[in-house]
């Protein structure tokens, strides 16, 4: 079956602008998380899904970044006011259930901040 | 502070023997490890997994060793092979929200 899918795979924006980035998980994933990797970094915790409803978003960085997943399918990252250290590729998981299963990732969609 | 470290930047091994990579990591409310296998330019692939209840899990070629004790969890792959080269995340979570911490990964080549 079809795994995670992101879009877009690139995005180049200028300082100060909105982006989205979004997320399609695996069918029947009721789990979604986003992570962000910068260079030479692992990837690190956003914000985790389950359903509909953002369960922990501890680790958004700041009130320019937010996200939704209002069919508890499709999420979709916005970002605000985008600066050049948001720049990184932000990595999309799902898994079954919000357990100790593994999560699947898909190809992420590397940021450029000019 | 880095809960999880791979103190290994990168590791050089040749084809047929054995690649050792190693993890350490520092909050005991950790309960559930997971080896990621990442290529440039894609997302990470799960390799394996091993819950603290256990001290070893084995699928084909790869092992991973847990010594809770220690803290310490290492992936064996062998016999080695180029197509194994790549950039490889231990991770790790506990609690209720399953969120993983990673660390900043090893780069294996493998050498024919």
């Amino acid at each position: 079956g079809a795994g995670v899918s992101q879009t877009p795979s690139n995005k180049v924006t200028e300082k100060g602008k909105y982006v989205e980035l979004r997320c399609d998980p695996i069918s029947g994933h009721t789990a979604l998380y986003w992570y962000r990797q910068s260079l030479g970094q692992g990837p690190e915790f956003l914000i985790y899904f389950q359903g509909t409803g953002a369960a922990d978003d501890s680790g958004l960085p700041n009130d320019r970044f937010f996200a939704v997943r209002p069919e508890g399918s499709v999420s979709t990252l916005k970002i605000q006011r985008t600066e050049r250290g948001d720049s990184a590729v932000y990595l999309c998981a799902s898994s079954l259930a919000g357990g100790p299963y593994e999560q699947f990732f898909g190809p992420g969609t590397r940021l450029t901040v000019l | 502070d880095q809960q999880v470290k791979q103190n290994s930047p990168s590791l050089s091994v040749q084809e047929g023997r054995i690649s050792i990579l190693n993890c350490d990591y520092t909050n005991s409310m950790f309960d559930y490890f997971l080896w990621y296998k990442k290529y440039p330019a894609e997302g990470p692939t799960f390799l394996i997994s091993i819950s603290s209840i256990k001290d070893k899990n084995e699928d084909g070629r790869f092992t991973v060793f847990l010594n809770k004790s220690a803290k310490h969890l290492s992936l064996h792959i062998v016999p080695s092979q180029p197509g194994d080269s790549a950039v490889y995340f231990c991770a790790a979570n506990g609690g209720s929200n399953y969120k993983l911490t990673f660390g900043k990964g090893t780069l294996l080549t493998v050498n024919p």
